[in-house]
């Protein structure tokens, strides 16, 4: 079954520091991979695409891709409580076919 | 640039009522579309998916059904609303042709099944 596996949380991360949120997936197939911000009562929002194995950066935002072990995961440096919202990864297990997680809630705390 | 637009934001509609939501995408040819739902406190449920018009997957058996009339135009319907229908629905969508690209959504409508 192809899911995308993520904690719920909430976890709760101090201002100014660097919030780690994780994902695993269990196609093995999939080439493609997101993160999305979802802040509460909106849709969802992209914050980054990773395709290759290893780190992909932007901004105060590190993407991390593992395919290996089917883990993606997503840092957040210098966390401000703007941050404070639902992280949903999502995996793209086909040509057409994007499924996500249930999305993990981060509370940056001031 | 691309934009999406999906209407209405809100809708309250009885248990056993009809349902039609429109999704419409400018800016784009040939676009991959999707629906998805997100019922409270939950992640987002995909529901379909088109990679051209008449072209439909059903991700989910249940009570709706989705149609693509044209190229940029999606439409998600039931005959007969449950209340378990209640939820978040988006509209999205990617670029077609390339593998892998990510996925933009519309504003959302929020219904309520009462």
């Amino acid at each position: 079954q192809k899911e995308v596996e993520q904690n719920s949380g909430p976890l709760s991360v101090p201002e100014g520091a660097i919030a780690s949120l994780n994902c695993t997936y269990s196609d093995r197939v999939s080439q493609s991979f997101f993160w999305y911000r979802q802040y509460s009562g909106k849709s969802p929002e992209l914050i980054m695409s990773i395709y290759s194995n290893g780190d992909k950066e932007d901004g105060r935002f590190t993407a991390q891709l593992n395919k290996a072990s089917q883990y993606v995961s997503l840092l957040i440096r210098d966390s401000q409580p703007s941050d404070s919202a639902t992280y949903l990864c999502a995996v793209n297990p086909s040509m057409s076919k994007i499924i996500f997680g249930k999305g993990t809630r981060l509370h940056i705390l001031p | 640039s691309q934009t999406i637009h999906q209407w209405p934001a809100t809708l309250v509609q009885p248990v056993g009522s009809p349902l039609s939501l429109e999704c419409t995408v400018e800016g784009t040819s040939n676009p991959n579309l999707y629906w998805y739902r997100q019922a409270a406190g939950r992640g987002l449920q995909l529901l379909f998916y088109s990679v051209g018009i008449g072209q439909i997957s059903s991700e989910v058996p249940q009570n709706l059904s989705a149609s693509r009339p044209q190229d940029r135009q999606f439409i998600l319907s039931s005959k007969k609303l449950l209340l378990s229908d209640s939820g978040f629905y988006l509209c999205a969508w990617s670029v077609g042709v390339l593998q892998g690209t990510e996925a933009f959504f519309g504003q959302g409508t929020r219904l309520t099944v009462v």
